[in-house]
């Protein structure tokens, strides 16, 4: 089974529309994480998260907003959706603390298309 | 700021061949973390190698190494006796305990 699970793989929605990307876990990390991917951009953060009551914005904030549900859960919304959010999304998890053994472990990742 | 620089967007080897993956970083800190991730068309993310700052041995994962040099922020990766599953998109991190900074990336294709 997954450690790290993302819900929807894929979604094509248009201008305009609330989309809501999932993320859950079961590493028992606190820290998780939410990047897009853009060709020629590499992962950019977007959002990050230390505990169920910690929310950091990341690089490219303006036009997201997250939820921390629980500790295994981290989700994404785009409030209203425009074309320039076509990117592969991923959610990420980390250990808490500073150590080499605190690398990220990623989701499937979702691509998402709006039209 | 940190700040991670992969100035080699393609490449390319022959299968059996060696290639060497560039990677800059920029940063003031002294205790951080140095990590390569692969992705593979599947699109996941998998981690390749990592390596602590503070370690001066370079680290080794069966055909990967690295090439750490702290003075000049560089750590390259070198594939050895590569193989068509190492085609793939290649990403060097950074990570300072908080946060992980990641390079643009460097397509590999391995030739038959």
């Amino acid at each position: 089974d997954a450690d790290v699970t993302q819900t929807p793989r894929n979604r094509i929605t248009k201008t305009g529309k609330r989309i809501m990307l999932e993320c859950s876990q079961t590493k028992g990390h606190d820290r998780m994480y939410w990047y897009r991917q853009d060709p020629g951009l590499g992962l950019r953060l977007i959002y990050y998260s230390f505990d169920v009551k910690d929310i950091n914005k990341g690089e490219i904030s303006d036009g997201y907003s997250v939820s921390r549900q629980a500790q295994a859960k981290f989700s994404l919304s785009l409030e209203s959706a425009i074309p320039n959010q076509t990117a592969l999304y991923f959610c990420a998890t980390s250990k808490r603390g500073t150590s080499g053994n605190n690398e990220q472990f990623f989701g499937p990742g979702t691509r998402l298309t709006v039209l | 700021a940190q700040t991670v620089t992969q100035s080699q967007p393609e490449m390319s080897v022959q299968e059996a061949e060696t290639v060497t993956l560039s990677c800059t970083y920029d940063t003031s800190e002294s205790n951080y973390y140095l990590f390569w991730y692969k992705q593979p068309p599947s699109r996941q993310m998998i981690l390749v190698i990592r390596q602590e700052a503070y370690k001066q041995q370079n680290a080794t994962e069966n055909r990967f190494s690295v090439n750490f040099q702290k003075a000049a922020k560089s750590f390259s990766l070198k594939i050895s006796d590569s193989q068509l599953g190492d085609t793939a998109m290649y990403f060097c991190a950074f990570m300072n305990g908080n946060q992980f900074y990641f390079g643009t990336g460097t397509s590999l294709t391995v030739i038959p």
